[in-house]
């Protein structure tokens, strides 16, 4: 059973268009979840992490956002240079759960074209 | 944060053979992992590598097929054994520094034909 899911798959963008991207989780205690960006033939890059319902944490154009069943990452006025797939994890501090591991979603391709 | 590298960057390797990837830390750090990314697929747990103990593998991996060696506190190598064209992949190695986060290596793609 998938514990991240990230919606949508990919989503296109005109620059100055703003949207935002779906992270919905299922654990049983949440420790904290991340938002990470992904550049072809790289690895992942961190962005934020949210550790309880209510949190925002901001970083020039995007906005993370977080309840008790999913996060937002709002991207406010795209550029072409915020082009990346988008992913998104999450810790488990539930017993039985590994120390540390993230459990990630998918990710959502995202293209800013100009 | 951390600066991590990794080496090789990609290979490309015949199956049945074996190949181990490193991974550098600027840093020292208690807890690092390893990560696999297929095409398509989000990215799953191999292993958690603490210094001085046993690595932890997850479900669906065995120490046979992915042996890791943590040496220090800055350095760590996945060996992925007995290659096959199924274990085509980008590995990452990620280290836990101060609180939650986790940060990336730039990782390693594999190639097996």
């Amino acid at each position: 059973e998938d514990q991240v899911t990230q919606s949508p798959e990919a989503l296109r963008l005109q620059e100055g268009e703003s949207s935002s991207l779906n992270c919905s989780y299922t654990v049983s205690g949440l420790r904290g979840l991340f938002w990470y960006r992904q550049d072809p033939g790289k690895g992942p890059e961190f962005l934020f992490t949210l550790y309880s319902a209510g949190e925002e944490k901001e970083k020039e154009r995007l906005k993370a956002t977080l309840t008790k069943k999913e996060s937002f990452l709002h991207i406010t006025a795209p550029k072409p240079e915020d082009s990346a797939t988008y992913l998104c994890a999450v810790q488990d501090r539930s017993r039985g759960s590994t120390l540390g591991r993230l459990y990630f979603g998918r990710g959502t391709q995202l293209t800013v074209w100009p | 944060s951390a600066v991590i590298s990794q080496k090789p960057s990609r290979d490309i390797c015949q199956r049945g053979t074996s190949l181990t990837i490193q991974c550098q830390v600027d840093s020292q750090v208690t807890m690092m992992f390893w990560y696999r990314q297929q095409p398509g697929q989000s990215l799953t747990l191999i292993a958690t590598a603490n210094q001085g103990s046993e690595a932890t593998y997850e479900s669906g991996f065995v120490i046979d097929k992915f042996p890791i060696s943590r040496p220090n506190l800055t350095f760590s190598t996945l060996t992925v054994s007995n290659m096959s064209p199924e274990d085509s992949s980008i590995y990452l190695c990620s280290v836990k520094t101060g609180t939650y986060e986790q940060y990336f290596g730039p990782g390693t793609r594999l190639t097996v034909t």
